[in-house]
C-alpha cells in the first residue's frame, strides 16, 4: 500500500519554542492531508485539513495561529506547533489519501510524532 | 451531535477464538467506513474498509459487516493471534474526504 512518512517520530522541546513536523506521501500525490492529535488512551481528533496550494481548514476549537499548517507541494505538508507549552504535549499523526484512486479510499497514516514540551 | 462510537472500550479473548468489535455511527449520510488497528506508539494501520452499497466484506481473517438500518458496523477477527492485540478504531468518511474516528476498543488476546 501507499506510504506516508512522518518526521520526527519523537521530539522534546522547551516551552516557548516552535516545533515543525513533516508529513510526506512517498509514492503518491496528495492534494489533501490531514492532521490529527491523540491523547493517551483516546481516539484521534482531527485538527485540520491541509490543502495543497491553499489555506488549511481548521476544526472548531483548534487555534490556527498555534498550529501552523503549510502544504507547499503534492507530497509534503508540515505542522508547526508555535510557542509550545506543556499542554501541547501529545501524539500528532498525519494522514493522506491517494487522490488518484478516487475520493472514497483508505487514508494512509504516518507513524506519528510524540511531542513532549518541558 | 453526530459521532462515531464504539460499544465496548475493552475486549479480551482467548488466542485462537474469534473476536467481534462493534461500532455505532449516527450519520445516515456516511458512505464509507474503515477499520484501523493501532499499536502502542504507532500510527493507525488500515485493516479493511466497506462502502455503503455493501453489507459485508471479507479480508484475510477479518470480516466487516455494515448494517445501515441500525447504523452499526462490526469487525470480526477469526482465529485471533497475539499480534492482534491492539486498539481498533472504526472511522467514518462523510462527504469528500474527512475521516471521523470512533473512540476505540482495546483488544487483548490471552494466551
Amino acid at each position: 500500500g501507499a506510504v506516508v512518512s512522518q518526521h520526527p517520530s519523537r521530539v522534546i522541546c522547551k516551552s516557548g519554542t516552535s516545533v515543525k513536523i513533516e508529513c510526506r506521501s512517498l509514492d503518491f500525490q496528495a492534494t489533501t492531508m490531514f492532521w490529527y492529535r491523540q491523547f493517551p488512551k483516546k481516539s484521534l481528533m482531527l485538527m485540520a485539513t491541509s490543502n495543497e496550494g491553499s489555506k488549511a481548514t481548521y476544526e472548531q476549537g483548534v487555534e490556527k495561529d498555534k498550529f501552523l499548517i503549510n502544504h507547499a507541494s503534492l507530497t509534503l505538508s508540515t505542522l508547526t506547533v508555535t510557542s509550545a507549552h506543556p499542554e501541547d504535549s501529545s501524539f500528532y499523526i498525519c494522514s493522506a489519501r491517494d487522490q488518484g484512486t478516487g475520493s472514497n479510499t483508505e487514508a494512509f497514516f504516518g507513524q506519528g510524532t510524540r511531542l513532549t514540551v518541558v | 451531535g453526530e459521532s462515531v462510537g464504539l460499544h465496548l472500550p475493552t475486549l479480551s479473548v482467548q488466542e485462537g477464538d474469534n473476536s467481534i468489535i462493534n461500532c455505532a455511527y449516527s450519520n445516515s449520510a456516511s458512505d464509507y467506513f474503515i477499520w484501523y488497528k493501532q499499536e502502542s506508539g504507532k500510527g493507525p494501520q488500515f485493516i479493511i474498509d466497506i462502502r455503503s452499497n455493501m453489507d459485508k466484506r471479507q479480508g484475510q481473517r477479518v470480516t466487516v459487516l455494515l448494517n445501515k438500518t441500525v447504523k452499526h458496523l462490526s469487525l470480526q477477527i477469526a482465529a485471533t493471534q497475539p499480534g492482534d492485540s491492539a486498539v481498533y478504531f472504526c472511522a467514518e468518511s462523510r462527504g469528500a474526504q474527512k475521516l471521523v474516528f470512533g473512540q476505540g476498543t482495546r483488544l487483548t488476546i490471552n494466551p
